[in-house]
């Protein structure tokens, strides 16, 4: 059974950090291309981030709303996709999913607010 | 960034109906569309991808079409399970971008 399981959610004030972790077990995690989507309260979704294979040399990219503020990772020995936010804003309030778009995996969801 | 227009925002069909949902994007994206559906409290679920395949499991009902810039999903003979929110999803350029999503409500 494939799972992918967010944790790292909760409040935090305007200009500090978080780091969200999904740990995933049931597919081969190495192989599989991690991306992480948010949904607004607003239920508007966003693709914020992705991160390939060693095959694609881990290659990285960024929604232009979160370019140089967030960074995503990977631990393949682990089965394990990082985001680290830095800077965070009000409007980057949202339940953040990991999710592998390619193999149509999705997690759970975990809630981020930003508010001071 | 290639930008994602989805129409209707909203829509109320009566069982039975076919529905149709709408998406455009701001450039030719080649056929890289992707649609899911979304029931309240749970992760968005892929329904069709290159715009017209049927991802695994789907019922034959939901059917995806267009090229270029137009894009539809259309569900045929609509049930009570099909009421949900639907987005679209390109991923033929970076940054993916999704649009804004279709509510839909039975009448």
């Amino acid at each position: 059974e494939v799972q992918l399981v967010e944790t790292g959610g909760g409040l935090v004030q305007p200009g500090k950090s978080l780091k969200l972790t999904c740990a995933t077990s049931g597919f081969t995690f190495s192989n599989a291309w991690m991306d992480w989507v948010r949904q607004s309260p607003e239920k508007q979704l966003e693709w914020v981030a992705q991160i390939k294979d060693k095959s694609n040399n881990y290659a990285t990219y960024y929604a232009e709303s979160v370019k140089g503020r967030f960074t995503i990772s990977r631990d393949d020995s682990k089965s394990s996709v990082y985001l680290q936010m830095n800077s965070l804003k009000e409007e980057d309030t949202a339940i953040y999913y990991c999710t592998s778009l390619t193999g149509d995996y999705w997690g759970q969801g975990v809630m981020v607010t930003v508010s001071s | 960034d290639i930008q994602m227009t989805q129409s209707p925002a909203s829509l109320s069909a009566s069982l039975g109906e076919t529905v149709t949902i709408e998406c455009r994007a701001s450039e030719d994206i080649y056929n890289g569309l992707a649609w899911y559906q979304q029931k309240p409290g749970k992760s968005p679920q892929l329904l069709i991808y290159n715009a017209n395949s049927l991802h695994t499991g789907v019922p034959s009902r939901f059917s995806g079409s267009g090229s270029g810039t137009q894009y539809s999903l259309k569900i045929n003979s609509l049930q009570s399970e099909d009421v949900a929110s639907y987005f679209c999803q390109q991923y033929y350029d970076y940054p993916w971008t999704f649009g804004g999503g279709t509510k839909l409500e039975l009448k």
